[in-house]
């Protein structure tokens, strides 16, 4: 079966600091996808990245990055210099066989001031 | 903006009570999902149509049902509510009938049952 798992209920970092938001996944399939997924207090989803099975090529995307390794089954997160603008609630979530999106529970991040 | 539209944003309603929550998808969507979101069960998968038909089904009560009319949009029917079913329901689309790519989900309906 599919699952994601995101063992970080809650990140609270000062501003200017970097964090890092872990997601492990598992699935017995070969292809999937992984994705992050951000829900600021306003309450939409929005879509942040994907990533395919064969390619663990990481990303970086301005001040966010992704760190991708099969070996250990985990698709990681790291904003650099946190700001107030990156409090959110952060979803892990992967795609594999016929399986529509299964989420991780999600990590809070609280950037202070 | 994300392209989804979902209606109404909020609803209040007794025990009980029957609500309908509609979603618009973007504009070329074929695929459309319903998630539900509460605090103790996460982000749960219930529904997914694909250009009318419907193609997975997870944790979906009996109580609950969708559809997916010709224009492609969405109606999840919630009936004979209990408190327990307060959550933020999301629908998202995508163009595939299989999500090999990023699904996009609307703004929510936040459900509250009193």
């Amino acid at each position: 079966a599919q699952k994601v798992t995101q063992a970080q209920t809650e990140i609270s970092v000062v501003e200017k600091e970097d964090v890092t938001l872990d997601c492990v996944y598992e699935t017995r399939d070969t292809t999937y996808y992984l994705f992050w997924y951000k829900q600021p207090p306003s309450g939409e989803l929005v879509f942040l990245i994907r990533r395919n099975s064969f390619d663990e090529q990481n990303e970086i995307s301005g001040r966010y990055s992704w760190n991708f390794q099969k070996s250990t089954s985990s698709f990681n997160f790291t904003i650099t210099a946190s700001q107030v603008v990156d409090s959110a609630v952060y979803f892990c979530a992967l795609i594999s066989g016929n399986t529509p999106l299964v989420f991780g529970k999600g990590t809070r991040l609280s950037v202070i001031a | 903006d994300s392209g989804v539209t979902q209606t109404p944003k909020h609803l209040i309603t007794a025990t009980g009570q029957r609500v309908t929550l509609r979603c618009s998808p973007r504009s070329g969507d074929l695929s459309v999902y319903w998630y539900q979101q509460s605090l103790d069960q996460g982000l749960q998968f219930l529904i997914q149509y694909y250009n009318g038909e419907e193609r997975a089904k997870g944790n979906i009560l009996e109580r609950f049902s969708a559809q997916q009319f010709p224009d492609l949009h969405s109606e999840l029917n919630l009936s004979s509510l209990e408190l327990g079913d307060s959550a933020l329901y999301f629908c998202a689309s995508s163009p595939h009938d299989r999500g090999k790519v990023e699904a996009f989900f609307g703004q929510g309906t936040r459900l509250t049952v009193v």
